[in-house]
């Protein structure tokens, strides 16, 4: 059973700093990968997908892959009130072509 | 640019009956993907769509059936409901064959299903 490992946290973290998110996966063969976000009582949002080891960045956002060592992790810099949530990280599973997802993380962002 | 949907946003069922869920796909997509995600975890794949055939399935007792139409909506159905089956319900829609940014799924609203 291929696995995908988060922290359940919460992770607390102060406004304006940076909050960092880990996961680890168990299937070597992973080529893609993909960070979710979900307030309580909502539905999952894709905010990154990264594919290649090393770094992407969109705005306040940063996914770190590192696929020797099955781990890719995300980066949320000057971290606001409002991306206090639970994120969720998924990657591919190409054998059984379908997404598995970890139990996500909860971020809680502190005034 | 209509995002997915899926109807009905809530429901409360009774142990033994049976339930259907809807979802349509975000415009231009044709892959349909079902999960379920009780308290805490993370979604749980169901299964998957394209092509109105079912292409993949988690491990999910066969009481789990579904369906696509030729506009790539699609339908859960879940017979003799248990109380198990309390979670909320994710649809997923993506594109089946896109180069730069594959496999990435987009989520409707969810269904919250109540079994009791």
């Amino acid at each position: 059973q291929k696995e995908v490992e988060q922290n359940s946290g919460p992770l607390s973290v102060p406004e304006g700093a940076i909050a960092s998110l880990n996961c680890t996966y168990s299937d070597r063969v992973s080529q893609s990968f993909f960070w979710y976000r979900q307030y309580s009582g909502k539905s999952p949002e894709l905010i990154m997908s990264i594919y290649s080891n090393g770094d992407k960045e969109d705005g306040r956002f940063t996914a770190q892959l590192n696929k020797a060592s099955q781990y890719v992790s995300l980066l949320i810099r000057d971290s606001q009130p409002s991306d206090s949530a639970t994120y969720l990280c998924a990657v591919y599973d190409s054998s059984a072509s379908k997404i598995i997802f970890g139990s996500g993380t909860r971020l809680s962002i502190r005034p | 640019d209509a995002g997915v949907t899926q109807s009905p946003t809530h429901l409360i069922k009774t142990r033994g009956q049976q339930v259907t869920l809807r979802c349509s796909p975000k415009s231009g997509h044709d892959t349909v993907s079902w999960y379920q995600q009780a308290l805490g975890q993370g979604p749980q794949f169901i299964f998957q769509y394209y092509e109105e055939e079912e292409r993949q399935r988690g491990n999910f007792p066969d009481r789990f059936s579904g369906h696509q139409f030729p506009n790539y909506s699609s339908e859960l159905n879940v017979n003799a409901l248990l109380l198990g089956d309390s979670a909320l319900y994710l649809c997923a829609s993506s594109e089946a064959r896109v180069s730069g940014s594959p496999y990435e799924q987009y989520f409707g609203p969810g269904t919250r299903l109540t079994v009791t």
